[in-house]
């Protein structure tokens, strides 16, 4: 897998956007990026996945750059529960052999202040 | 329903002890994982299990022992560990197909070896 390259920490302040990047510049074509938290002592969270085309979902938005080399995880109004590590990942969307491992990298810590 | 169900949530064991960690999932996936997660660590995979077989054991000494009594289940037996396994132990499923294997996480059981 790709790896990827995260700011160790950010700070957001309550209400507003919370926008966390990742650098993968040595992406494959058939990697996707993913994205995932983990709120302190739980287990991690899955957020959202994409290919090449901007995600959105009920959680969060991912921008992923034309060139795909690097990615932007949005959430559009952070509250104190989103304080946690985040993580981007990128792995093949498939099934069998090495498609199975996920590989964290260390990760954001996004802290959200009131 | 994306629920991954670990029980003990706590262990603590002897170093002499037998335990077992259990996790369920009800979601039909095939794919089962254990990760491993010491403190301000990413988890880092252990194993995968594919239609009850093991896939993938990334050397993990063999005090740990995993089974798969079925595809709802996955077990991690533990025994002659040592204090420094003291970790949170993940488990995660997934689907099998290449039309979606986005990998979901249960809240982990914290393990305390003593």
């Amino acid at each position: 897998d790709a790896k990827t390259t995260q700011p160790p920490s950010m700070d957001c302040a309550e209400g507003r956007a919370a926008n966390l990047p990742c650098n993968h510049s040595t992406i494959s074509g058939n990697e996707y990026v993913y994205w995932y938290r983990q709120i302190h002592s739980q287990g991690p969270q899955y957020i959202i996945h994409g290919l090449k085309n901007n995600e959105t979902n009920e959680m969060a938005s991912l921008i992923i750059t034309e060139d795909r080399k690097s990615s932007t995880l949005i959430l559009p109004h952070a509250t104190l529960r989103d304080t946690a590590v985040y993580y981007c990942i990128v792995r093949v969307y498939g099934s069998g052999g090495s498609n199975y491992k996920l590989t964290f990298g260390k990760g954001t810590l996004l802290t959200v202040n009131p | 329903d994306t629920e991954v169900t670990q029980t003990p949530k706590h262990l603590v064991m002897g170093m002499t002890n037998k335990k077992s960690l259990k996790c369920e999932q009800h979601m039909g996936h095939r794919a089962m994982y254990w990760y491993k997660q010491k403190a301000k660590k990413p988890p880092e995979l252990m194993f995968v299990y594919s239609y009850e077989k093991l896939s993938i054991n990334e050397s993990v000494p063999s005090r740990f022992s995993p089974e798969c009594p079925n595809s709802s289940l996955l077990n991690l037996h533990l025994h002659a560990l040592q204090p420094e396994d003291s970790a949170l132990y993940l488990c995660a499923s997934s689907r099998q197909r290449t039309g979606g294997n986005t990998i979901y996480f249960g809240e982990g059981s914290w393990l305390t070896v003593v």
